[in-house]
């Protein structure tokens, strides 16, 4: 599975968009993109997914850039319950992800 | 639905003690994996069951671990001999086995449960 790049941290002012950006230039024809986020001591939290066009669910909306070597997660109106770590994962849809470290986003009140 | 629940959250031993964790995935989930995950890393994959078998062992999973899914429902994972290393957080997740929407299966999470060894 492919490897991916996301900024260590990021800061987001309360009720504004936040956008999570993640690398992932060697991605292959059949991988998909997924993100999940993590709070504290918590397990990962399942967000979006997806494979090439751009997808939404009631908890964020997921871009994919067309040659899709990179992805921004967008979450429209972050609130402080949205700080966690968020983990952006390439994956064939075989068995096993592949964790990075992360972004650790704060949400400032 | 009532998602992927673990047993015990919290568990501390002492080294060379033997532990045992339970994972209960969603119900109708044929796959079941296990992850462990140390302080300000990212989960890293150890095993997993397609139904009762176990199909891919990670090398982190040493000769002191062992997984079970006896009829393919819950699952254990046990830890033998426990060393101070063993301290993490082991995370069980499940997923349907078949391809969703977007043709690939995803993977739910449970809490977690939190290894201390002393």
């Amino acid at each position: 599975d492919a490897k991916t790049t996301q900024p260590p941290s990021m800061d987001c002012a309360e009720g504004r968009a936040a956008n999570l950006p993640c690398n992932h230039s060697t991605i292959s024809g059949n991988e998909y993109v997924y993100w999940y986020r993590q709070i504290h001591s918590q397990g990962p939290q399942y967000i979006i997914h997806g494979l090439k066009n751009n997808e939404t669910n009631e908890m964020a909306s997921l871009i994919i850039t067309e040659d899709r070597k990179s992805s921004t997660l967008i979450l429209p109106h972050a609130t402080l319950r949205d700080t966690a770590v968020y983990y952006c994962i390439v994956t064939s849809g075989t068995y096993k992800y592949i964790f990075g470290t992360g972004t650790r986003l704060k949400v400032l009140a | 639905d009532t998602g992927v629940s673990q047993d015990p959250r919290h568990k501390i031993t002492k080294r060379g003690q033997n532990v045992t964790f339970r994972c209960d995935p969603i119900s109708e989930h044929n796959r079941l994996y296990w992850y462990r995950q140390t302080l300000g890393q990212g989960p890293e994959f150890l095993t997993y069951f397609q139904n009762e078998a176990q199909l891919e062992k990670s090398r982190l999973l040493s000769d002191r671990f062992s997984a079970e899914r006896p009829k393919g429902s819950f699952s254990t994972l046990e830890i033998q001999r426990t060393e101070q290393g063993d301290s993490a957080m082991y995370l069980c997740a499940s997923s349907t086995g078949t391809s969703g929407r977007l043709g690939t299966d995803t993977q739910y999470f449970g809490p977690g449960t939190r290894l201390t060894v002393l």
